[in-house]
């Protein structure tokens, strides 16, 4: 079955500086790879998604590329906020065709004011 | 407004005693999830519904059932909690398979705490 690995596990930047997580995926047949943001005491929030018949999507200061021969996704985030600072999933749906959500293990981003 | 609630929020029990932890959207999404969430390991599935009276497993069922008696509602039943059920639980919900319809919804968490 599909298999989502994400570095790093932690990730802390100053303000302003851009912050950047990577995940691989296994399963070749996989086509949509959303990114989540998820607050303290909060469910996770969608910010981005990309499927893939794209390479990059941007949306104001969030962008995620995907390599679909590397089969690798990144999330790129610049001129970051404090209020950047949150625990950020990555997700692949299984090639299962059961619109199974497989997740990364997360990244803790901290932005230092 | 559109949202998937969970209730209760928090919860602390002793092993063996059942319980309940429910789950419902008002987007009529046919696609319905409870997920678990402990550390280093992300959100793993627990069981899923692609629609009413139609459930799957998920990566970690065991201890766990669901029902899926109306298409809002999605109740995640422990018939007899251990201390390793001890974790954060998200209902999720999305329109169904493929286009936008892959898009999840979270609900804000269920803390599920088994002594």
């Amino acid at each position: 079955g599909e298999n989502v690995e994400q570095h790093p596990s932690t990730l802390s930047v100053q303000e302003g500086d851009s912050a950047v997580i990577k995940c691989t995926y296994s399963d070749s047949a996989s086509n949509y790879f959303p990114w989540y943001k998820q607050e303290l005491g909060k469910g996770p929030q969608l910010i981005i998604d990309i499927r893939s018949n794209v390479g990059e999507k941007k949306d104001q200061r969030i962008a995620v590329t995907l390599n679909k021969t590397a089969k690798h996704f990144s999330l790129h985030i610049t001129e970051t906020q404090p209020e950047d600072s949150a625990v950020y999933f990555c997700a692949a749906i299984g090639g299962d065709n059961t619109g199974k959500l497989i997740f990364g293990q997360g990244t803790t981003l901290q932005v230092k004011p | 407004e559109a949202q998937v609630t969970q209730n209760p929020r928090y919860l602390i029990t002793v092993t063996g005693k059942k319980l309940t932890v429910t789950c419902s959207q008002n987007m009529n999404h046919e696609y319905m999830s409870w997920y678990r969430q402990d550390p280093g390991l992300g959100l793993r599935q627990i069981y899923y519904s692609m629609n009413v009276e139609v459930t799957d497993k998920g990566d970690v069922p065991e201890g766990y059932k669901v029902s899926r008696k109306e298409k809002r509602n999605f109740p995640l039943i422990l018939e007899s909690p251990s201390p390793n059920q001890t974790s954060l639980y998200f209902c999720a919900s999305s329109l169904g398979r493929g286009g936008r319809g892959y898009e999840q919804y979270f609900g804000p968490g269920t803390r599920l705490t088994v002594t």
